[in-house]
């Protein structure tokens, strides 16, 4: 089963800033990888999916990159709205389909 | 609009049963896959299992496997989530989502539905 890390567990940034948060899978799992953001009290939202695909209504600020085992989501400048949590997730073959452990973005 | 909702809070006690449930409506419920993902208090997401309703295919995480029992009836577009005997340890938020086509990525989410298992 393909585990997913991510880094750093809390990411702090000032408004405005760039945030870059991290995602690794324990091996290739090509382009197949999500993002989500979970505000305290809701749902989470899809933010990305193909690695790099908005969903729709995502701010052009939020990009991601990456493919293999190594992923990148990017907030180009961090805005109010975006305290967060962001959990990756791959998508790889055959489930189970596992999210990372979150990165906190205050 | 595409939209997932789910039932409302429960309180039970250890070894009790539940079953709780998610409608879709607005889309073919039939093709697309539907999951089901728990968020223990103060953790993250675990991806727990997802369902084809079209032929009612069933994959599950090994963590759950046997713990809980994912099913879904067409007829009224609603997936289920089901425990025989509940531990205190299955307190949580129980979220389902239905997939993209294709499955795996979970696009539109339910409310969620908090499930609380106490003595």
């Amino acid at each position: 089963e393909v585990v997913m890390t991510q880094s750093p567990a809390t990411l702090s940034v000032s408004l405005g800033e760039r945030a870059t948060l991290s995602c690794r899978a324990s091996q290739s799992v090509g382009t197949n990888l999500a993002w989500y953001q979970q505000k305290p009290g809701q749902a989470p939202r899809l933010l990305m999916d193909g690695a790099s695909t908005r969903a729709t209504g995502v701010p052009a600020r939020f990009s991601g990159s990456g493919s293999g085992t190594a992923f990148t989501l990017t907030i180009s400048s961090v805005q109010s709205e975006d305290s967060a949590v962001y959990y990756c997730q791959h998508y790889y073959q055959w489930p189970p389909y596992p999210f990372g452990p979150g990165t906190k973005l205050e | 609009e595409v939209q997932l909702v789910q039932s409302g809070a429960e309180v039970k006690k250890p070894g009790e049963s539940l079953k709780i449930s998610c409608k879709g409506s607005d889309y073919s419920f039939d093709d697309y896959w539907i999951g089901w993902v728990r968020q223990m208090p103060g953790k993250g997401l675990e991806w727990m299992g997802m369902i084809y309703p079209g032929d009612s295919d069933i994959r599950y995480s090994p963590s759950f496997e046997g713990q809980v029992t994912i099913a879904a009836d067409r007829s009224i577009t609603t997936a289920y989530l089901q425990w025989s005997s509940l531990k205190a340890s299955d307190t949580a938020m129980y979220y389902c989502a239905k997939c993209t086509r294709g499955g795996g990525v979970f696009e539109v989410w339910g409310q969620g539905t908090v499930v609380t298992v106490s003595s």
